[in-house]
């Protein structure tokens, strides 16, 4: 089956900071989302985004899935960016496999 | 609120009681999930709905029965529960995949499952 990695696995930041999280997906998806858990479980959707770019206020997404990988931007960070961000891929089974999650924690 | 409904947010059971989950989406969506996220580990899929019938079981064990009556609504019964059964049970929806074509998956709040 498919494989996804997301890098880092953890990240401290400073409010105010910049960050770039990564996803590896080991074959060729039509399907790739991003969602961030709350510390309530809540899985809140970021981008639906197979392909290209997007952007959501200080959010931003690019994949490239002739080269396999994602990337979520989060730009002038905040404490409520806090949590786990994850990455799930699929194809047009329906099935979505998620990684491992990049747990972020921003310090005020 | 993401138009995914679950009931109820939280579970406390012993291993010898008969409970369910319940999942409510108000999308019109066709398609309905349930995943399984324990502590420090990624979401596991546990059962695909797709217009009513299920299309994937991954290897779960018996003493977890879906039921999907209609494409609104998906239950996960619960009997003779283990310890290790204890996580986070989230309930997702999508669009149908009728015509090869796969939508955004949606999340519900998810229940937490405490098993005694």
């Amino acid at each position: 089956g498919i494989q996804v990695e997301q890098s880092p696995p953890d990240l401290i930041l400073q409010e105010g900071a910049n960050s770039t999280l990564r996803c590896n997906f080991s074959d060729s998806v039509n399907n790739l989302q991003w969602f961030h858990q709350n510390p309530w479980g809540q899985l809140i959707n970021l981008f639906y985004i197979p392909s290209g770019t997007k952007q959501n206020g200080r959010l931003s997404a690019t994949t490239v899935a002739t080269e396999r990988y994602s990337l979520l931007y989060i730009s002038s960070s905040q404490t409520t960016d806090s949590g786990v961000y994850f990455c799930a891929v699929g194809r047009n089974t329906g099935k979505l496999i998620f990684g491992q999650g990049t747990t972020l924690q921003v310090k005020p | 609120e993401t138009g995914v409904t679950q009931t109820p947010r939280h579970l406390v059971m012993g291993m010898t009681n008969k409970k369910s989950l319940k999942c409510e989406q108000h999308l019109g969506h066709n398609a309905m999930y349930w995943y399984k996220q324990s502590a420090k580990k990624p979401l596991e899929l546990m059962f695909v709905y797709n217009f009513k019938e299920q299309t994937e079981n991954n290897s779960v064990p018996s003493r977890f029965s879906p039921e999907c009556p209609n494409s609104s609504h998906l239950f996960l019964h619960l009997h003779t529960l283990q310890p290790e059964d204890s996580a986070l049970y989230l309930c997702a929806s999508r669009t149908g995949l009728a015509g090869g074509q796969v939508g955004e998956l949606f999340f519900g709040e998810g229940s937490r499952l405490t098993v005694l």
